[in-house]
This record gives structure tokens, sequence and C-alpha cells, in this order.
């Protein structure tokens, strides 16, 4: 399967514990981008990667979560300290740089804080 | 900013109906526009997408079309399929090419199709 992959799909923690999502793009795009669905809402927008630089975040995304793209490659999401309101499922896709708004999801990572 | 605006749903259809899924969006510049579809159980995926005014974008029996003057870009399909049942998602992005272009959503729209 190439195609954008997500780990792990479902994450259960309790409030103030940190949990980290990994996301593994297609090999052969350049841009990540995160995204948050809640239910009942479209995906917004957390942060975006050009290869291994991070090159905008949404101010939804507060100083608890930290994203990275060593190598330009895979990506991590963490959230410290974990909150109830940061339960949501956590997408990840990517794109090339030649198709405009054409992005490949994962099927997401969802999480439940207790 | 950017924002999109998607008819409520739930949408429920019997086999072989029309379907409409209305869009309207706000945008700074000249926004391209898209139709995003989740199955159940699986990842959003790309239904189809217009990059400038009165173009049609067409997929699967879908088509939709950018229409600036009413910054609308609904969804249509003549012959509703069971296996049309999805939630279905109208984006839009702007930016220069050196830009996240990150795509913003409306709130989808689920749609059941019955036999």
């Amino acid at each position: 399967d190439t195609g954008v992959s997500q780990d792990p799909r479902h994450k259960i923690t309790k409030r103030g514990q940190n949990v980290t999502f990994r996301c593994d793009p297609i090999s052969e795009h350049n841009r990540l981008y995160w995204y948050r669905q809640t239910l009942g809402q479209g995906p917004e927008f957390l942060t975006y990667f050009q290869n291994e630089a991070q090159l905008e975040k949404s101010r939804l995304l507060s100083d608890r979560f930290s994203a990275e793209r060593p190598k330009g490659s895979f990506s991590t999401l963490e959230i410290q300290r974990t909150e109830q309101g940061d339960s949501a499922m956590y997408l990840c896709a990517s794109s090339s740089d030649f198709a405009v708004g054409e992005l490949f999801f994962g099927e997401g990572s969802r999480l439940t804080v207790l | 900013g950017n924002s999109v605006t998607q008819m409520e749903g739930p949408v429920t259809l019997s086999e072989e109906a029309f379907l409409t899924i209305n869009c309207t969006y706000t945008a700074t510049g000249y926004p391209s526009l898209f139709w995003y579809v989740q199955y159940p159980g699986e990842g959003l995926q790309l239904l189809l997408k217009a990059t400038k005014a009165d173009d049609k974008g067409s997929n699967k029996g879908f088509e939709a079309t950018y229409r600036k003057e009413t910054t609308s870009f609904h969804l249509e399909k003549g012959s509703v399929q069971v296996s049309d049942s999805a939630v279905y998602f109208c984006a839009l992005t702007t930016g220069t090419s050196g830009s996240a272009r990150q795509l913003t959503f409306g709130s989808g729209t689920q749609l059941t199709v019955l036999p």
C-alpha cells in the first residue's frame, strides 16, 4: 500500500498525559499537512511541512502541540498535557508541489482524552 | 479570511434520485475549489476540482461548476447509487506556489442513499 498511513488509529489517554501520532506520507510527496477534525465538522488546518521545514502553523496549534518531520519523510505530532478538548480525529495528508489542493489523506488517528 | 458554507445534512435519497449539495464560499484572491468525499471507514479523497471561474469539475458521474458571480460550487449527480453514501466536503485553497495552500473545508454533508 503506497498511501498515507497513520499510527495509531485509536488512542485513549487520561487527561494530562502526552500522546504522539505518526504519519508516513506518500514517498514522493514533499508537502505534509496535519488537520484536526471533530464530530460533525470539516477538517481544520493545524500545520504544514515542506520537506523537513515547518512553514506554517495555525493559531489552533497551541504550545502544547509540536510537530516534526525529520529528514523530510515521516512526521510526528505530539500533544503534551492532553485536555478533554483535544479529543478529535487527527488527519495527516500529503501532496506534491504541482497539484494545488490535491491532498491524499490518511485514515486518521482518533484521540479520546478521558 | 477564507470560509466555506455547505448545506446542512443529513440528506437521504432513494436510488436513482437527483442529488444537489449546495456550497458557497468566501475567499481572498482567486480560490481553487474542491469536493472531497469520505466513505465509511476510509480517509478523505478528492472527488473533483475546478481551478478557475466557469470551470466544471467532474468525476464518477458527479459534477460541479465554479460560479464566481454567485461564489458557489454546488455538487450534482443525476442518478445516485447506494455506493454514493458518504460524507461530502466542499473545500477551497488560495495562495501562491510558495505558500502552504492548505485547504479550508466546509462542515460536510452526510448523504445516505436507500435502495
